[in-house]
């Protein structure tokens, strides 16, 4: 079946650093990938949609330059937390569209912690 | 805008015993439904989803899920659970024909206690 890969799983970093996360679909060939952030005991929020080839698609609130995406192939997204503080510790996780009809394929999540 | 409300935060069931998980919805298009189960520290797994036909999905580890228009419901059953079946269980919808991004509730967690 559909298979998307995420790294890091774990992430520390000091606050004022930048963080890169890899989201690749294996198996599959990905046009659309989407970013969540989930806080602890909480749902997914939607951060943006990444499309291949165009700048990304962010949801209201979403800072543009501090999490920057990139989607340079149909198998690769990446998003980088400029300049981490404390409080953008979380969960991250990707999803990419494909893998069936409506289906969409998660990656195993970044956990993001900045001290 | 859609919405999606999970009426209950935890749930706590015995092995063994039925569980249903609750899932309303509000939304003025149609919608396509879908159940993810999310283990600790972990990404999310389709558990099933309702795009057309039948309104009731089945999966194959024994969960099913019924589309109720009326009631703007897509609630979560299963007769027997698992140990293994505890987990965090989310609920979402996308509009038919839109956008393709999903909105999630705010999850269910099933404990299954022996």
């Amino acid at each position: 079946g559909a298979v998307v890969s995420q790294h890091p799983s774990r992430v520390i970093c000091k606050s004022g650093t930048s963080v890169k996360i890899e989201c690749r679909s294996l198996d599959f060939q990905a046009t659309t990938m989407f970013w969540y952030r989930q806080f602890p005991k909480q749902s997914l929020m939607l951060m943006a949609t990444s499309n291949e080839g165009s700048k990304a698609t962010y949801e209201q609130g979403v800072e543009k330059d501090k999490f920057l995406i990139n989607h340079a192939s149909l198998t690769l997204s990446t998003l980088t937390v400029t300049s981490a503080h404390p409080e953008d510790s979380s969960f991250y996780i990707c999803s990419a569209r494909g893998g069936g009809p409506y289906g969409y394929t998660f990656g195993s999540g970044t956990r993001l912690t900045v001290v | 805008a859609q919405s999606v409300t999970q009426l209950d935060s935890q749930v706590p069931v015995f092995e063994e015993a039925p569980v249903e998980l609750r899932c309303n919805y509000s939304s003025s298009v149609s919608v396509y439904l879908f159940w993810y189960v999310q283990y600790p520290n972990q990404g999310l797994q389709l558990l099933l989803k309702y795009l057309s036909g039948s309104t009731l999905v089945e999966s194959i580890n024994g969960f099913e899920a019924e589309f109720n228009k009326s009631q703007t419901s897509f609630h979560l059953r299963k007769p027997s659970v698992h140990i293994s079946d505890t987990a965090e269980y989310f609920c979402a919808v996308s509009v038919r024909g839109g956008s393709e991004k999903l909105v999630f509730g705010k999850g269910t967690k099933l404990t299954v206690n022996p």
